[in-house]
């Protein structure tokens, strides 16, 4: 299987300041067709997840432009440009390049 | 606009069989996509069950494969999840979503206790 990890795997952060959260696959995530199944979601306390980004860098719709995905490979990256309250709860990568599935740990986004 | 639910017992018995459903509604599960099964233990992170495509091909999250059996009712726009054998660390809440995950139901929270 291909492991997501997941750094920090908590972040404090000061409202309007940036955030950064590190996503690292055991194994390429480029698929066949060129494309990398690389996606971030946002679950925030009590509710179900949704997906923010997906190969990598594609805004999902309705979500805020200050949310950017980025990398490539191994090694992806989800940006914060600057957090509002509403930003708080646990944020998951996914690979969907390689079968079985897999998500990262979760990187927990607070206030401070 | 696609919307999901979940639905069936709350509570299963150790070595019993949980079964789920998910309805599907705006879209037919027939046309396009996958259509897949997550869960989440108490204070845990996401784990990916399996997914169904819409031709009906199936692919299963090698941990729980042997257990695990995911199916189509076209006729009601549904999907379904068996996982048998069950026991305490089957305890989560239970998604289903779409394709790559781009729409999620609520959830519905599944207890293994006798």
């Amino acid at each position: 299987d291909v492991v997501m990890t997941q750094s920090p795997l908590s972040l404090p952060v000061t409202l309007g300041q940036p955030a950064s959260i590190s996503c690292r696959s055991s194994q390429s995530l480029v698929y066949s067709d060129g494309y990398t199944y690389l996606n971030w979601f946002q679950q925030r306390p009590g509710q179900s997840p949704r997906r923010l980004i997906y190969k990598v860098s594609n805004r999902d719709s309705g979500v805020p432009d200050r949310f950017s995905g980025s990398g490539s490979g191994t090694d992806f990256t989800l940006k914060i440009s600057r957090v509002e309250a509403e930003d708080v709860g646990v944020y998951y990568c996914m690979q969907g390049t390689h079968w079985p599935w897999t998500f990262g740990q979760g990187t927990k986004v607070e206030i401070k | 606009q696609v919307q999901l639910q979940e639905s069936g017992p709350g509570l299963v018995k150790p070595s019993e069989t949980l079964s789920l459903t998910c309805t599907v509604s705006g879209y037919s599960i027939t046309s396009r996509y996958y259509w897949g099964w997550i869960r989440q233990p108490p204070g845990k992170g996401l784990e990916w069950i399996g997914s169904i495509y819409h031709s009906g091909s199936t692919y299963y999250n090698p941990s729980l494969k042997s257990r695990v059996s995911i199916s189509m009712d076209t006729s009601k726009n549904q999907f379904s999840l068996r996982l048998t054998s069950v026991t305490a660390a089957d305890t989560a809440v239970y998604y289903c979503a779409r394709d790559a995950f781009d729409i999620w139901g609520q959830g519905t929270m599944v207890t293994v206790s006798s």
